[in-house]
């Protein structure tokens, strides 16, 4: 599968856990793009990523939330403490150098407890 | 003056008909217009995009139609089937540093009744 790879699809953790989501960019897709969906409601735009380096971290919330892209490996959204209100589907999306177009993964959909 | 409106949140068409979903934009900034189809469970997928120097893009069913001086377009999906029956989002983006981020509207729920 070529696509955008996000794992796990479905994550559970208990109030004050800590939570790691994975993203895999499309193959030859440079830059990163993490997304957050709340039940009903359209996506809000989290941060941007190139390797080893935030573009973007605008829509990042203040405390609690980081993102990297290593040099190797996938990007990682960690949000430290979690609380209920960070029960969301959040999807990663990849592109070229450019930014557009962006296609992205099926998501990570986060349950606290 | 970042957001994006986008109307109706929900329609109904019967198969065969054309379904209409309508966007408004504030920040003249923007300057890439992208559509996406999103099923329950997936990830939104990239359906067509179109850039403020045209009015108008065709690609099989699906068309935007762009109008620059009322900051609006739209998605009409002509002769619509069951299978389009899904959440369709309207995006905008800024060019230069900022132009991977991109500002969604709400949503429109789609059905389409066989």
């Amino acid at each position: 599968n070529a696509g955008v790879m996000q794992n796990p699809r479905h994550l559970v953790r208990r109030r004050g856990q800590e939570a790691r989501l994975r993203c895999s960019p499309m193959k030859g897709h440079s830059h990163v793009y993490w997304y957050r969906q709340l039940p009903e409601e359209g996506l809000k735009f989290m941060v941007y990523l190139q390797k080893e380096n935030i573009i973007d971290e605008s829509g990042m919330p203040k405390e609690r939330f980081s993102a990297e892209f290593p040099k190797e490996g996938p990007s990682i959204l960690r949000i430290q403490q979690v609380v209920r209100g960070d029960s969301a589907a959040y999807f990663c999306a990849s592109s070229l150098p450019g930014g557009q177009p962006q296609h992205f993964g099926d998501g990570t959909r986060l349950s606290i407890l | 003056q970042q957001q994006v409106k986008q109307s109706p949140q929900s329609l109904i068409v019967q198969k065969g008909g054309i379904s209409i979903i309508n966007c408004a934009y504030e920040n003249t900034a923007f300057d890439y217009f992208p559509w996406y189809q999103q099923f329950p469970g997936k990830g939104p997928a990239l359906l067509i995009a179109i850039r403020p120097d045209v009015s108008e893009k065709k690609e099989g069913r699906f068309t935007i139609s762009f109008n620059k001086s009322a900051k609006q377009f739209s998605l009409h999906i002509m002769d619509s089937q069951p299978g389009d029956s899904a959440t369709y989002f309207c995006a905008a983006s800024i060019g230069g540093t900022s132009y991977g981020k991109l500002t969604f509207g709400q949503g429109t729920i789609l059905t389409v009744h066989p």
